[in-house]
């Protein structure tokens, strides 16, 4: 139990275009997701926090603007990078609460989709 | 935010081997938590862990949040166990704030 998917995996895109990449809680409804993302060789960064239904809560420096965040239904929420540059090229991983959330903080992650802008 | 910190930073095993990997943190936890990170980038969860002692196989965690700490043991390691084990904590309603990892490659 507790599965988290992303897709896509991977993607290219070229410079100015927008991509969009989902999350989907595939076994548990997920009330609370997570973006982070990840240089090579870094750790994990938290972007922004996302609550179905209300708006998505960015962190200290993360354009919200650019990072545009949806967490339309209790499985999915998406994560559109808008005018990607080559310097938004990175690992975006999404995480779930699990599904003892009243209970527990245990985070569940994705599998992860590689961005690389052109 | 909570401060992480994750030791060594790299580590090389022969086969078999075991090895303890620690993690300290600046502040009571409701949420710790081990990850191995595989090559292909997947973070899986090994262990939540906020306090006291699980195991699963040959691995098992400590975590001791009285003392700020908590440790993963790998036991006669394998070289599937390669990759980078991630610890990560989160006090109070805050976010979960990684540590920097420990690269861990085990050689037949």
């Amino acid at each position: 139990g507790a599965v988290v998917s992303q897709h896509p995996s991977w993607v290219i895109c070229k410079s100015g275009t927008s991509v969009k990449i989902e999350c989907r809680s595939l076994d548990f409804q997920a009330t609370t997701m997570f973006w982070y993302r990840q240089f090579p060789k870094q750790s994990l960064m938290l972007m922004a926090t996302s609550n179905e239904g209300s708006k998505a809560t960015y962190e200290q420096g993360v354009e919200k603007d650019k990072f545009l965040i949806n967490h339309a239904s209790l499985t999915l929420s998406t994560l559109t990078v808008t005018s990607a540059h080559p310097e938004d090229s990175s690992f975006y991983i999404c995480s779930a609460l699990g599904p003892l959330a009243i209970t527990s903080y245990e985070q569940y992650f994705g599998p992860g989709t590689r961005l690389t802008v052109t | 935010g909570i401060q992480v910190e994750q030791s060594p930073p790299d580590l090389i095993l022969q086969e078999g081997a075991n090895s303890t990997l620690r993690c300290n943190f600046s502040d009571s936890v409701n949420n710790l938590q081990w990850f191995h990170q595989n090559p292909w980038g997947q973070l899986i969860n090994l262990f939540y862990i906020p306090s006291g002692t699980k195991q699963n196989g040959r691995l098992s965690a400590t975590t001791v949040a009285t003392e700020r700490y908590s440790l993963l043991y790998i036991s006669s390691s394998q070289t599937t166990d390669s990759g980078v084990y991630f610890c990560a904590a989160q006090t109070g309603a805050n976010n979960l704030f990684f540590g920097t990892g420990t690269r861990l490659t085990v050689i037949p």
